[in-house]
């Protein structure tokens, strides 16, 4: 997995508690994302990090947020976890913001199995 | 965003047979098209990509082409092998290339049976 490790690998929560998930790197890629992983919509983006504190939303940002302290680490939280956020979580790296520099390809991490009750 | 469609949803073969696996994208500015295999309680592993420029590419039994024309791009997986069964998802990069980001279909599982 690239050097990438996420943790829980899985957590079961009530509706209402915050939760954090973490992505961690020991390959000192700029770049980093968090997915969602759902039956019938493949790999969603939530959010993505360009650097250090240095964060953008993705497609389904919306009762999510990240933050970024060190290169290495990139969490994701909930502040409030719904039922909607029942998914599969993937943290991806790449070296490379990409269009032909050749270094865009992303690696994704094991994932995290979250199921909000 | 660009629209990402991947077909068939599902495939099945018979091992030794060849496997076809096809995305259509929508923005001509793309240049950037990546497969990904995910066996089950894994993440997505990158198997081989494509880049505009080159119409095709392989990788032993496994092998990529781009139709810029068209705006599709298929994964051919030759002499299939149980062990090919997986989810397999196409990614493409969207306008502008906004930091990398990929827009990916939304899979196809492949089952070879023995």
């Amino acid at each position: 997995d690239a050097g990438i490790t996420q943790s829980p690998r899985h957590k079961v929560t009530e509706t209402g508690t915050p939760v954090t998930l973490r992505c961690h790197q020991t390959e000192n890629h700029r770049y980093m994302y968090w997915y969602r992983q759902d039956p019938g919509h493949g790999l969603r983006l939530i959010h993505y990090s360009y650097g250090v504190k240095d964060t953008d939303k993705g497609e389904v940002s919306d009762g999510y947020s990240v933050s970024r302290s060190k290169t290495e680490d990139f969490l994701l939280t909930l502040e409030s976890a719904t039922s909607s956020q029942t998914s599969v979580y993937f943290c991806a790296i790449s070296e490379s913001k990409g269009q032909g520099t050749g270094q865009e390809t992303q690696y994704f991490g094991p994932g995290t199995r979250l199921l909000v009750l | 965003g660009e629209n990402v469609e991947q077909h068939p949803s599902t495939l099945s073969v018979q091992e030794g047979d060849s496997a076809v696996i096809k995305c259509t994208y929508s923005d001509s500015a793309s240049n950037y098209f990546p497969w990904y295999k995910q066996e089950l309680g894994k993440g997505p592993q990158l198997i081989i990509d494509i880049r505009s420029n080159v119409g095709e590419k392989k990788d032993q039994r496994i092998a990529v082409t781009l139709n810029k024309t068209a705006k599709h791009f298929s994964l051919h997986i030759t002499e299939t092998q149980p062990e090919d069964s997986a989810v397999y998802f196409c990614a493409g990069t969207p306008p502008g290339g906004s930091q990398g980001n990929l827009n990916f279909g939304k899979g196809t599982k492949l089952s070879v049976k023995p």
